[in-house]
């Protein structure tokens, strides 16, 4: 069965830090891959995804992640952090073709620090 | 991207009765689809709805519980169906485009006392 795991459900970083949030999944082709970000009271907003091609994408508010292929894993890099990215992240996963029905993990709450 | 609504943003309803959400997308969708975030949880798939044909539920999501209406492609409602506490959520829906990214609404967060 398909799953996406975020190993980390807090993490805590000080404001200009740099920030990696991990993400593995589990399926037996290349899904699509997605982050999404939830600030409080606010719905998701997409960061990024990954289809295929390069696997280094660059999304919006100076995110990137990479995708391996070896690893499964999709982990999401920001080289410094700003207060205002504190938020709930969430990594998601699609099957490839098709309908894009989305798997989601089960987040990493990102605190950042002054 | 596309702009989605959603209606009621929130309410507080008593058990035994139901509730009906309204999606309203500002672009034709051929895709939409119902996701429930349980409090302090991860989003998981209701069901899917496509214009023209019923909905397709996921495990452990039944339509006499969350009937789907899906009139037109800019429209979608889902009503939760003789609530109980533990259906307290946020409800969302979401659309997929041309490019396969999937937008969300801003959520409907329902209290059920």
């Amino acid at each position: 069965a398909q799953s996406v795991t975020q190993p980390d459900i807090h993490i805590t970083v000080s404001e200009g830090a740099s920030l990696e949030l991990r993400c593995n999944y589990s399926y037996g082709a290349t899904p699509y891959l997605f982050w999404y970000v939830q600030s409080p009271g606010q719905g998701l907003q997409l960061l990024l995804k990954y289809f295929s091609g390069d696997t280094l994408v660059q999304g919006i508010k100076g995110f990137e992640a990479e995708f391996k292929r070896s690893q499964s894993s999709f982990n999401l890099r920001k080289p410094s952090v700003h207060w205002s990215d504190a938020a709930e992240y969430f990594c998601a996963v699609a099957p490839s073709g098709g309908y894009n029905k989305l798997i989601f993990g089960a987040g990493t709450r990102l605190a950042v620090h002054p | 991207s596309a702009v989605i609504s959603q209606k009621p943003s929130r309410d507080i309803c008593q058990r035994g009765t139901s509730l009906t959400i309204q999606c309203q997308v500002d672009s034709q969708v051929t895709m939409m689809f119902w996701y429930r975030q349980q409090p302090g949880q991860s989003l998981t798939l209701i069901a899917t709805a496509n214009q023209g044909s019923e909905a397709t539920y996921e495990s452990g999501f039944v339509i006499d519980k969350f009937p789907i209406s899906r009139p037109n492609l800019t429209f979608s409602t889902l009503t939760v169906s003789n609530m109980s506490p533990e259906d307290s959520s946020i409800y969302l829906c979401s659309v997929e485009d041309k490019k396969n990214e999937q937008y969300f609404g801003p959520g409907t967060r329902l209290t059920v006392t």
